[in-house]
């Protein structure tokens, strides 16, 4: 079975940094690009970017070019995301997904997401 | 920067069509995919490149382009599509969501 499972809910306060992780399984991990996405409370999807385990070829939104930093360890199938400093607006939801075989595409297996609460 | 438009909101009635538009510059250029999220669950994908339907997902399921636009056509509408509804496709700067469709089944 496909699966990409994250790490556990985060509380920081503003100015920690933060690395949440998402595990892929059951497929070859090195050859399907997987992605981030955040949601932030009732509010709807942002794509954030996406890297190729492969390569490490990443790629990102302009809107979180320089915000965050997308990494990837292929020797145990785990992508990354990552903050160094939080501001309380990083507050949300964020998920991973596979995100399409050897170039972007659809995102056809999602993590079940990642809440972080950013809160002084 | 790249935008997809969608409708905030559709309404319908048990049994009856509806359709989600998400427009679009690049649509004519590239692939569109199609989201479901329920409440407090990951989105899952009911469309990709633009028509194909994902094995498990219904047949009442179903997407087409044209244009600029591209629409998502739930045929017999179920209590269980109520969702909220995100396209996603890309332009040459990077993909993007659209807003989101809230569908209400009354």
């Amino acid at each position: 079975e496909v699966q990409m499972v994250q790490s556990g809910a985060e509380v920081k306060k503003p100015g920690e940094s933060l690395k949440i992780s998402c595990k892929g399984s059951g497929y070859s991990f090195i050859r399907y690009w997987i992605g981030w996405v955040r949601q932030m409370p009732g509010k709807g999807l942002e794509w954030m970017g996406i890297i190729y385990p492969g390569d490490s070829d990443t790629r990102y939104s302009p809107s979180f070019q320089g915000q965050v930093t997308i990494s990837v360890d292929k020797s145990i199938t785990t992508a990354y995301l990552q903050w160094s400093s939080l501001k309380a607006s990083d507050t949300a939801m964020y998920y991973c997904a596979r995100a399409g075989y050897n170039s972007p595409g659809v995102m056809d297996v999602w993590g079940q997401g990642t809440t972080v609460t950013v809160s002084s | 920067s790249y935008e997809l438009t969608q409708p905030p909101s559709v309404s319908v009635s048990p049994g009856q069509t509806a359709r989600i538009t998400c427009s679009g510059d690049a649509l004519p250029n590239q692939y569109a995919y199609w989201y479901q999220q329920k409440p407090g669950q990951a989105p899952v994908v009911v469309i990709y490149k633009d028509s194909e339907r994902p094995s498990g997902i219904p047949e009442r399921f179903s997407g087409s382009s044209s244009g600029t636009t591209v629409t998502l056509t739930i045929s017999g509408v179920q209590a269980e599509d109520e969702a909220d509804y995100y396209c996603q496709s890309a332009d040459s700067s990077g993909t993007v969501f659209g807003g989101g469709t809230k569908l209400t089944v009354l």
